[in-house]
């Protein structure tokens, strides 16, 4: 299965400010999708990230708080914008291969605001 | 929608005890379905999947079947180790027939497992 690797693993930040999380994979895959784990929490899509195409959101996420990068087939980004509170959560990208194929997860984004 | 359901946790075991994690789900067509584990400090790993009516996944001495006729996948372990204390998730993938399908996950609360010695 692919490599996923995210940075940062971890990150505190202020209120108000916005934080870039980066995820790279060791192998060409055409999905990637981000996620959300609030505290204590199952996880939650926030988008599907298509190489050379707009993102696609879920319902309740939107791209001014949360833009996403997906240059080439190997990596993609995403941003929280404007942080608060709320925001506080552990962020993982993941990969797919195909219907029908389970999708692998980086080790997520650990991310606290003050 | 599609939805899973699983069993509320805390789960609290001793060592060499039997394991099962209910989960059941709600979906259109044929999923496929999944179990996801994190251990503390760490993101998901695929624990085991199973694609199509009674088929059963199974890895590390987990195993689960799925059952369309009671749309359950749930997940058994015949003896608990200390080292198998986790977050155990059950998520599908949709498949809607008339839409061509989905590769988005639909994830469980989660069912938190402690093994005691």
């Amino acid at each position: 299965s692919a490599v996923i690797s995210q940075k940062p693993s971890r990150d505190i930040c202020q209120r108000g400010t916005s934080l870039t999380i980066q995820c790279q994979v060791d192998s060409q895959v055409t999905m990637m999708f981000w996620y959300r784990q609030q505290p204590g929490q199952s996880l939650t899509l926030i988008a599907t990230a298509n190489q050379g195409s707009e993102a696609t959101y879920e319902s309740g996420f939107v791209i001014d708080k949360f833009p996403i990068s997906r240059p080439n087939l190997t990596f993609s980004t995403l941003t929280v914008s404007n942080m608060s509170p709320e925001d506080s959560s552990i962020y993982l990208c993941s990969v797919g291969a195909g219907r029908y194929q389970p999708q692998h997860f980086g080790d997520g984004t650990r991310l606290s605001i003050l | 929608g599609d939805s899973v359901t699983q069993m509320e946790g805390p789960v609290t075991l001793s060592e060499e005890a039997f394991l099962t994690i209910n989960c059941t789900y709600t979906a259109t067509g044929y999923p496929s379905l999944f179990w996801y584990v994190q251990y503390p400090g760490e993101g998901l790993q695929l624990l085991l999947k199973a694609t199509k009516a009674d088929d059963k996944g199974s890895n590390k001495g987990f195993e689960a079947t799925y059952r369309k006729e009671t749309t359950s996948f749930h997940l058994e372990k015949g003896s608990v180790q200390v080292s198998d204390s986790a977050v155990y998730f059950c998520a599908l993938t949709p498949l809607h027939i008339t839409q061509g399908g989905s590769e988005k996950l639909v994830f469980g609360k989660g069912t938190k497992l402690t093994v005691n010695p």
